[in-house]
């Protein structure tokens, strides 16, 4: 069955700096791929994703990119501020989001200094 | 927020005692799923349903039982409660919006077993 690695564990910035997370997945047949923020004591929101047709995205100061024959995806979160402090997971899945069957990886811990 | 309630928010209980975790949606979609979070394991899928009635396994279903009797209900199941089912649960749903799916969390709900 897929396999998420998610790296690293933990990020720690400066405010305004960019932070970046990197996931590699295992099924080649995956192509829904979706990352969410979780704060502490939160749901998990997501926050972007992207699909295996396309190669990135962008929203306002993050963006996603996929590598689908590397088999790997990245969130890049640009000019991060102290409220992006969270615990960021990514996940896969190859149902393209329609039906459930996410694949998590085990989260990344963002800490943003002031 | 997708119209999704889980209830409790809080339970302990004790060992070998059966729980029982709800979750409700108010929009009539057709997934709902459950997922438990651990440290150092992200959110792995417990148990999902793709219809009333109709449910499948997930990575991590034993010693777990699902039933949806309504759309809107998914029930989660501890038939004998052990301290290692002690977690956060979160309910999910798919939700389609402009011919796209996403994944929406509800609140959660920590489930100690003492």
């Amino acid at each position: 069955g897929e396999n998420v690695e998610q790296h690293p564990s933990t990020l720690s910035v400066q405010e305004g700096d960019s932070a970046v997370i990197k996931c590699t997945y295992s099924d080649s047949a995956s192509n829904y791929f979706p990352w969410y923020k979780q704060e502490l004591g939160k749901r998990p929101q997501l926050i972007i994703d992207i699909r295996s047709n396309v190669g990135e995205k962008k929203d306002q100061r993050i963006a996603v990119t996929l590598n689908k024959t590397a088999k790997h995806f990245s969130l890049h979160i640009t000019e991060t501020q102290p409220e992006d402090s969270a615990v960021y997971f990514c996940a896969a899945s190859r149902y393209g989001g329609s039906q459930g069957n996410l694949i998590f990886g085990k989260g990344t811990k963002l800490s943003v200094k002031p | 927020d997708a119209g999704i309630t889980q209830s409790p928010r809080h339970k302990v209980t004790e060992t070998g005692t059966p729980v029982t975790l709800r979750c409700h949606q108010t929009e009539n979609h057709r997934y709902m799923y459950w997922y438990r979070q651990d440290p150092g394991h992200g959110l792995r899928l417990i148990h999902y349903s793709y219809g009333v009635k109709d449910t499948d396994k997930g990575e991590v279903s034993d010693g777990y039982s699902v039933s949806r009797s309504k759309t809107e209900d998914f029930l989660l199941t501890l038939e004998s409660a052990t301290s290692s089912q002690t977690s956060v649960y979160f309910c999910a749903i798919t939700v389609s919006r402009g011919g796209t799916y996403e994944q929406y969390f509800g609140p959660g709900t920590r489930l100690t077993v003492t």
